[in-house]
């Protein structure tokens, strides 16, 4: 039982380089997020998916730009990096997109922009 | 718009302790979902709770028991007899359209 596998779990950057956070999740859910979590603070939406083809814009979006190309994969890219995207990033998934959903997550990529 | 609030920022007790973890919210809407979710050391966010607005049922399930009151918008959190096990990073959370809307998390340290 994979659930929701991201790569890599840790990373250093430089500023202005770029990269790309992957995920991946085995159980055939059609809705996947991107969060951010940033010390002593909640969970902020970065961008979310209903679908294959389909990505829309969370809270924080700028700076970062995702696809979704699969149902098993919503990779997350960074292009210009900043200190202030030093943070944890959380890919999450769910079979329903309604407000009841459950949204399982992965087990976070920590990332610093030096 | 919809806000989470959760005042207690850290938590410190002696293991076999009760402790309760606070949970406010602001909504406009009539229908809605909250979410309790555990982040242990290991950094995942670990699933515990939903529950509907129009369900005011308390809820127990071992050793964890959740009070949900819509009249003071309350969503709190309570363990009983606590274990060190129970230290982790606990997040409340109150759905929007299928978006998670956090509070800011309350750390709570079990000492032995």
């Amino acid at each position: 039982n994979a659930g929701v596998t991201q790569t890599p779990k840790f990373r250093i950057l430089k500023i202005g380089q770029s990269m790309t956070l992957q995920c991946a999740q085995d159980m055939n859910h059609n809705y996947m997020y991107w969060y951010r979590q940033d010390p002593g603070m909640g969970l902020k939406l970065i961008y979310y998916s209903v679908g294959a083809g389909i990505t829309d814009k969370g809270e924080v979006p700028n700076g970062y730009n995702v696809s979704r190309s699969t149902t098993e994969d919503f990779p997350l890219r960074l292009e210009l990096a900043a200190p202030s995207q030093t943070s944890v990033y959380f890919c999450a998934s769910s079979p329903s997109g309604s407000f009841a959903g459950i949204q399982y997550f992965g087990a976070g990529t920590r990332l610093s922009v030096l | 718009a919809q806000k989470v609030t959760q005042a207690q920022t850290e938590i410190s007790v002696v293991e076999k302790e009760d402790v309760t973890l606070d949970c406010v919210y602001e909504t406009r809407d009539t229908t809605y979902y909250l979410f309790w979710y555990k982040q242990p050391p290991s950094g995942e966010l670990v699933f515990l709770i939903r529950r509907n607005s129009f369900d005011e049922q308390n809820e127990i399930s071992g050793r964890y028991s959740w009070n949900f009151q819509k009249s003071t918008s309350s969503f709190n959190f309570t363990i009983t007899a606590s274990q060190v096990v129970d230290s982790a990073v606990y997040f409340c959370a109150l759905s929007e359209r299928g978006k998670l809307i956090f509070g800011q998390g309350t750390t709570l340290q079990v000492k032995p």
